[in-house]
């Protein structure tokens, strides 16, 4: 079983509309959680950073934790044809190098 | 500013030759890494480099070795290339792999591997 479980969609929505990405993860010790977006053809770029359980908001982005269940989330709010990527989530804890998630293929539409 | 700059960016090789990737990063960032790409596998890490001097296997080290040359640069090195490591390839790198906080990565625009 995969550390952490992302669905890969891919998720299709209107433009303008409220999109929900997630993740589940198995190990506890995970502390540091991350979302990155890739471009087609591009490197992931870190979108949001947070610690712990908690929001936290940056604009149309907000980025949830819930170390108890652990699963974790993103929000895009009035979601724009730019935001079409594919959202990768990623983890730590420790002295470990990242744990990515297999990542969900975004396409919002016009 | 060129942050991490990877080659080739593509290349095509048949199994048993063997190639080198290039990577290099000039935000004078301590720790740096490589990581594959596969369909509905995402990105898991083949080797890492705390710091210079330094290297670690990483979830699927198996068929490649790394050689971190200096601060800058680190290589990934296929010796014997198979069709399994039909790829892309990203390397990355941050400021340092410690215990506590985000460690953020910054990726290059990646090396597509393909092995007939």
């Amino acid at each position: 079983q995969k550390e952490v479980e992302q669905d890969p969609g891919p998720l299709s929505v209107p433009e303008g509309a409220i999109v929900s990405l997630n993740c589940t993860y198995s190990n506890s010790a995970f502390q540091y959680f991350m979302w990155y977006r890739q471009y087609s053809r591009k490197g992931p770029e870190l979108l949001m950073y947070t610690y712990s359980s908690g929001n936290k908001e940056d604009g149309r982005f907000t980025a949830q934790v819930d170390k108890s269940s652990k699963y974790i989330s993103l929000f895009i709010r009035d979601s724009q044809p730019s935001d079409s990527a594919t959202y990768l989530c990623a983890m730590r804890t420790g002295r470990r190098a990242l744990t990515f998630g297999s990542g969900t293929r975004l396409q919002v539409q016009p | 500013n060129a942050g991490v700059t990877q080659t080739p960016k593509f290349q095509v090789l048949k199994t048993g030759q063997s190639m080198t990737l290039q990577c290099a990063q000039d935000m004078n960032h301590n720790s740096m890494y490589w990581y594959r790409q596969d369909p509905g596998m995402g990105l898991r890490l083949i080797y890492y480099s705390a710091s210079e001097g330094t290297t670690d296997k990483g979830e699927v080290p198996n068929g490649y070795n790394v050689s971190r040359l200096n601060k800058r640069e680190f290589s990934l090195r296929l010796e014997s290339a198979a069709p399994s490591q039909t790829s892309v390839y990203f390397c990355a790198s941050s400021e340092a792999l410690r215990s506590s906080g985000a460690n953020v990565l910054t990726f290059g625009a990646g090396s597509r591997l393909t092995v007939l």
